[in-house]
């Protein structure tokens, strides 16, 4: 167990749909980083926050946003779904918020898009 | 643009085996180069490397970084059943610190 905690773990919902993923990290990290994985494209990097500020962005559709709350847990907001979305969505916590560090990862939540 | 590959993509040995998983990268920024073991869920951290030519090792696994040629490679000595999985590389920036990841080289083994 990695102490990062996701809900829910699974979603199925139909296309045009918005849905919100939400990560808690382990006690004491700042960093909250969001991945996509699917079987074609892998394990994608979204987005990143640190202390309640976006850090970094990967390639995350404009469908997409994110945001880190005061007690630091994050949720991810996913919209007008699209079949194409269905993957594994990992959170992702670590220590600081620049350079790399080790990143502990959420038990995911594998959302369908039917 | 930022890229990781992992080489072989899949491999197949018996118990008690030594399996050497190959990583190449090009990360803007480079600072670190990790490894995770992923099974059917989470990635699990194993290593993280900053230092070119200092191996890290826990148990039968071991790692080292070499950046001249902008590569890693994960050692698993006297394989087990239990190390089937797909192992992650993923080289990381010394700005945000986002992970750019390889596509993972799946390894089975075979009792």
């Amino acid at each position: 167990d990695s102490g990062v905690t996701q809900t829910p773990k699974h979603l199925i919902t139909a296309t045009g749909q918005r849905v919100t993923l939400r990560c808690s990290p382990r006690s004491g990290d700042l960093s909250v980083y969001w991945y996509q994985q699917s079987l074609d494209q892998g394990l994608q990097f979204l987005i990143q926050y640190y202390n309640g500020e976006e850090r970094a962005k990967g390639n995350i559709l404009e469908r997409f946003s994110a945001q880190q709350f005061p007690d630091l847990h994050s949720e991810l907001n996913l919209s007008s779904l699209e079949l194409g979305d269905s993957a594994l969505y990992f959170c992702a916590s670590s220590r600081w918020g620049a350079g790399t560090y080790e990143q502990y990862f959420g038990p995911g939540t594998r959302l369908t898009v039917t | 643009e930022d890229k990781v590959v992992q080489s072989p993509l899949s491999l197949v040995v018996h118990e008690g085996d030594t399996v050497t998983l190959n990583c190449s990268y090009e990360v803007t920024n480079f600072r670190s180069l990790l490894w995770y073991k992923q099974e059917k869920k989470a990635p699990t951290f194993l290593f993280m490397l900053t230092s070119s030519g200092i191996e890290k090792k826990s148990g039968r696994l071991s790692s080292i970084l070499d950046k001249k040629e902008l590569s890693s490679i994960l050692n698993i000595t006297a394989t087990q059943t239990g190390d089937s999985a797909i192992y992650l590389c993923a080289g990381g920036d010394n700005q945000g610190g986002k992970l750019i990841f390889g596509q993972g080289t799946e390894l089975s083994v075979k009792p």
